[in-house]
């Protein structure tokens, strides 16, 4: 049981280039969440999924996109990066929905625009 | 919208002793639920406790402790015997319990302890 995972741990990018950051849950939890983490700041909400099919923004959506055709995934797109996205970026995953659920986080993703 | 502040950057304290980490938040819904987490080095974030807002019992788990004060919108973790595996960065995150959609944690700007042997 690996819990969450993702990958890569570190990446590079230069401005307008796109990637893609994976995350991969084997808990079989329905929820799942993207977060970034701003040098000096705590977490931020990106977007979240309640299952497969199923997404919706968070706080600071803006430049991002997910998908989520399994259980098991849920990749966060970076279209046309720019250097306001350099960050650290968590995915986590939780079995029961707001407000009890309890939150496994990932080991995350340093991201650096240049 | 609500808020979560640590108002401590950095704490220090000896191995063995007894820290406590602050966190106040603002919000206007009576129901919702506080966490800690634990940020080590790897990154990692880890839960460390949680509190349900209508339990007035405060949450402890083992050597951690909360000191919930509803009304003063306060929320306090105690780490009793330190020890040098708590060294980590601490956030304290606030989450609403009603409203639709999955609503993510708000977090703090987070606590940066440090353990001294």
């Amino acid at each position: 049981n690996a819990g969450v995972t993702q990958t890569p741990k570190f990446r590079i990018l230069k401005i307008g280039q796109s990637m893609t950051l994976q995350c991969t849950q084997d808990m079989n939890h329905n929820y799942m969440y993207w977060y970034r983490q701003d040098p000096g700041m705590g977490l931020k909400l990106i977007y979240y999924s309640v299952g497969a099919g199923i997404t919706d923004k968070g706080e600071v959506p803006n430049g991002y996109n997910v998908s989520r055709s399994t259980t098991e995934d849920f990749p966060l797109r970076l279209e046309l990066a720019a250097p306001s996205q350099t960050s650290v970026y968590f995915c986590a995953s939780s079995y029961q929905g707001p407000p009890l659920d309890t939150q496994y986080f990932g080991p995350g993703t340093r991201l650096t625009v240049l | 919208a609500q808020t979560v502040t640590q108002s401590q950057p950095e704490m220090s304290v000896q191995e063995a002793e007894t820290v406590t980490l602050s966190c106040t938040y603002d919000t206007s819904e009576s129901d919702y639920y506080l966490f800690w987490y634990k940020q080590p080095p790897s990154r990692q974030m880890i839960l460390v406790i949680r509190q349900e807002a209508y339990k007035q019992q405060n949450a402890t788990e083992n050597r951690f402790s909360v000191n919930f004060q509803k009304a003063a919108k306060s929320f306090s973790l105690k780490i009793s015997d330190s020890q040098l595996g708590d060294a980590a960065m601490y956030f304290c995150a606030y989450r609403r319990h009603s409203g639709g959609g999955a609503d993510g944690l708000t977090f703090g700007k987070g606590t940066h302890l440090i353990i001294q042997p």
